[in-house]
């Protein structure tokens, strides 16, 4: 089975612009969650979607939002970028038969803002 | 909402000695804890984890404890070798599947 994949790998922007991430996750599972990492501090929970709703969120401003299709793939969008946005952009996807799964990474994206 | 804190931020330790990470949560609905490795510039991947209902788990060099009366758990790797050298997040996930993770600790393997 192909693993969590991320799309694109690496992003350039500057303050002000927009920014939209894709995540496909693990053929079969349908929760998608979103990770901010920085340096020093760890992975900062964004939003997980499943079935097409935002399920859980964490505490980041409104700027930042997300969406999952039907075939589960999601999007992450970041409007007015600001230079504190620049991390590593992790998804994670788990399948969620019945209960707690584990959750699966992709490899991230790497966003920098000038 | 829930609260885990991981100990040490670095660790460094000789080749063949043991590594030991430890980390606490608040939340005593959280029954799912998973620990992570990831190495420098590539994904957290999922090394062992641990259910509620069990108080030790192992994996070859890799063991995980858990006490849910202290609110703690542990990650135990023996014999260390240069390739476990990595961040390590350990994380603690509630009956809503959401997860919470620790800062992380870099190992350092010292051959």
């Amino acid at each position: 089975k192909a693993g969590v994949t991320q799309t694109p790998r690496y992003l350039i922007k500057t303050r002000g612009q927009q920014v939209t991430l894709s995540c496909s996750p693990i053929s079969g599972h349908r929760s998608v969650s979103w990770y901010q990492q920085t340096p020093g501090q760890g992975l900062q929970f964004l939003f997980e979607y499943f079935s097409e709703t935002q399920r859980n969120k964490g505490n980041f401003p409104g700027r930042f939002s997300g969406r999952q299709f039907s075939n589960s793939r999601s999007e992450m969008n970041v409007s007015t970028l600001e230079l504190g946005d620049s991390a590593l952009y992790l998804c994670a996807s788990s399948l969620e038969l019945a209960g707690i799964d584990t959750q699966y990474f992709g490899p991230g994206t790497r966003l920098t803002v000038l | 909402g829930e609260n885990v804190e991981q100990h040490p931020s670095t660790l460094s330790v000789q080749e063949g000695d043991s590594a030991v990470i430890k980390c606490t949560y608040s939340d005593s609905a959280s029954n799912y804890f998973p620990w992570y490795k990831q190495e420098l510039g590539k994904r957290p991947q999922l090394i062992i984890d641990i259910r509620s209902n069990v108080g030790e788990k192992k994996d070859q060099r890799i063991a995980v404890t858990l006490n849910k009366t202290a609110k703690h758990f542990s990650l135990h790797i023996t014999e260390t070798q240069p390739e476990d050298s990595a961040v390590y997040f350990c994380a603690a996930v509630n009956t809503g599947n959401q997860f919470y993770f620790g800062t992380g600790t870099s190992l350092t393997v010292i051959p």
